[in-house]
């Protein structure tokens, strides 16, 4: 049981460039999360989905697209990078019940620097 | 504006030492709160509150929430340079959406 993965762990892009973030998990979670935490920031929601085929905008949106093609997959694209987005990103997830369903479970991050 | 805010932003204490640390929150259609320890990687669970008064208690660490007040306190005593990471504050609202807070940075000194 890996619980939640993400890929790649770094990165660093030029400004411009293109890039897909994926978000795995094998704990059959309904609910997956992208956020993006910056020093002194905490974390910050970008998007979300509530199951496969959904997706819906968290706080901070603008500059990124997802993807829930399958449900244990969520996908975290930058069509433009800018240095604005250089960030630590975190992936959770969350069971739509029982007794862990307050609980969001985090992958790794991945560090994009974005020159 | 919902909002969920964390204080102090940083505090340094030695080994001993009992610290309590603050959550205050705004956050319409709340659901529950949750305390999170993050060193060097991901957030890893500590607490999830959804009752007033109610404490929990987790080894040297405890916490408790005030519905009335809007606020959470998450306690640890006896503190060892172990407990030094990021302490994240989240509120869970609406159907199944958080809001962190900004983090308090502990440091313990030996």
């Amino acid at each position: 049981n890996a619980g939640v993965t993400q890929t790649p762990k770094f990165r660093v892009l030029k400004t411009g460039q293109s890039m897909t973030l994926l978000c795995a998990q094998d704990m059959n979670h309904e609910y997956m999360y992208w956020y993006r935490q910056d020093p002194g920031m905490g974390l910050r929601l970008i998007h979300y989905s509530v199951g496969e085929g959904t997706t819906a905008k968290g706080e901070v949106p603008d500059g990124y697209n997802v993807s829930r093609l399958k449900k244990q997959n969520f996908l975290l694209g930058l069509e433009s990078a800018a240095p604005s987005q250089t960030s630590v990103y975190f992936c959770a997830s969350t069971p739509s019940g029982g007794l862990s369903y307050n609980e969001q479970f985090f992958g790794p991050g991945t560090r994009l620097t974005v020159l | 504006e919902d909002k969920v805010v964390q204080s102090p932003l940083s505090l340094v204490v030695h080994e001993g030492d009992t610290v309590t640390l603050n959550c205050s929150y705004e956050v319409t259609n709340f659901r529950s709160l949750l305390w999170y320890k993050q060193e060097k990687k991901a957030p890893t669970f500590l607490f999830m509150l959804t009752s007033s008064g109610i404490e929990k208690k987790s080894g040297r660490l405890s916490s408790i929430l005030d519905k009335k007040e809007l606020f959470s306190i998450l306690n640890i005593t006896a503190t060892q340079t172990g407990d030094s990471a990021i302490y994240l504050c989240a509120v869970k609202y609406n159907f199944n959406k958080f809001y962190f807070g900004s983090g308090t940075k502990l440091n313990v000194k030996p």
